[in-house]
């Protein structure tokens, strides 16, 4: 069965500090895998879109890996501010013929002062 | 600005009473999705279409139903809402596919909140 997992489901930190954030996928075929931001009660916001060839991209103060081989990927959050307070969703794009995509669950990410 | 619209943005209803809600784009996307997410799960695909007269079930179709006259507009109709149906829907739209591992970002909109009581 394709499937996400993420991990942890949430995540307290302090600003200024690093976090890093995870994802499992049984997802296959491969296509893709996507970081979105998706701030409270709206649309997600994609961050950073890897192919299997891709093993590290970074949009700003947001870093993602991914490892094809073991089906993992992280998306490492430097030097974390107040607004960076969101989920953080994994999305896997198994069959670029439809598009489709497979959306984990998200983590829950809290940035306090 | 390029982006996705959804109207409207709330909506209480009763079940039965049908209603539509709209997304409309503005980047001559040809692939348009519709989602809905619920505590707990990931956003779930319900309807999707590859461009104007295309459309095709996601994983949770029951209930809904879509129609792709024009390439800006994919509407969400619910014939008889029930309140299993009470949810966040969100539409996407992206430029479409492509081969060859290539891929395309989709687009969301803003969230339509859905209460069927």
């Amino acid at each position: 069965k394709n499937q996400v997992e993420q991990s942890p489901q949430s995540l307290i930190i302090l600003e200024g500090k690093n976090c890093t954030l995870q994802c499992n996928y049984t997802v296959s075929p491969f296509s893709n895998l996507r970081w979105y931001k998706q701030d409270t009660g709206r649309g997600p916001v994609s961050l950073t879109i890897m192919t299997f060839s891709e093993n590290t991209k970074s949009n700003g103060r947001y870093t993602a890996t991914l490892d094809a081989d073991t089906k993992q990927s992280s998306l490492h959050i430097t030097a974390s501010q107040l607004s960076d307070s969101a989920s953080y969703i994994c999305v896997v794009s198994g069959d670029y013929n439809t598009d489709k995509l497979i959306f984990g669950t998200g983590t829950r990410l809290q940035v306090f002062p | 600005e390029a982006q996705v619209t959804q109207n409207p943005r709330y909506l209480i209803t009763v079940t039965g009473k049908k209603l539509t809600v709209t997304c409309s784009q503005n980047m001559n996307h040809e692939y348009m999705s519709w989602y809905r997410q619920d505590p707990g799960l990931g956003l779930r695909q319900i309807y999707y279409s590859m461009n104007v007269e295309v459309t095709d079930k996601g994983d949770v179709p029951e209930g809904y139903k879509v129609s792709r006259k024009e390439k800006r507009n994919f509407p969400l109709i619910l014939e008889s809402p029930s309140p299993n149906q009470t949810s966040l829907y969100f539409c996407a739209s992206s430029t479409g596919t492509e081969t060859s591992g290539k891929y395309n970002e989709q687009f969301f909109g803003p969230g339509t909140r859905l209460t069927v009581l």
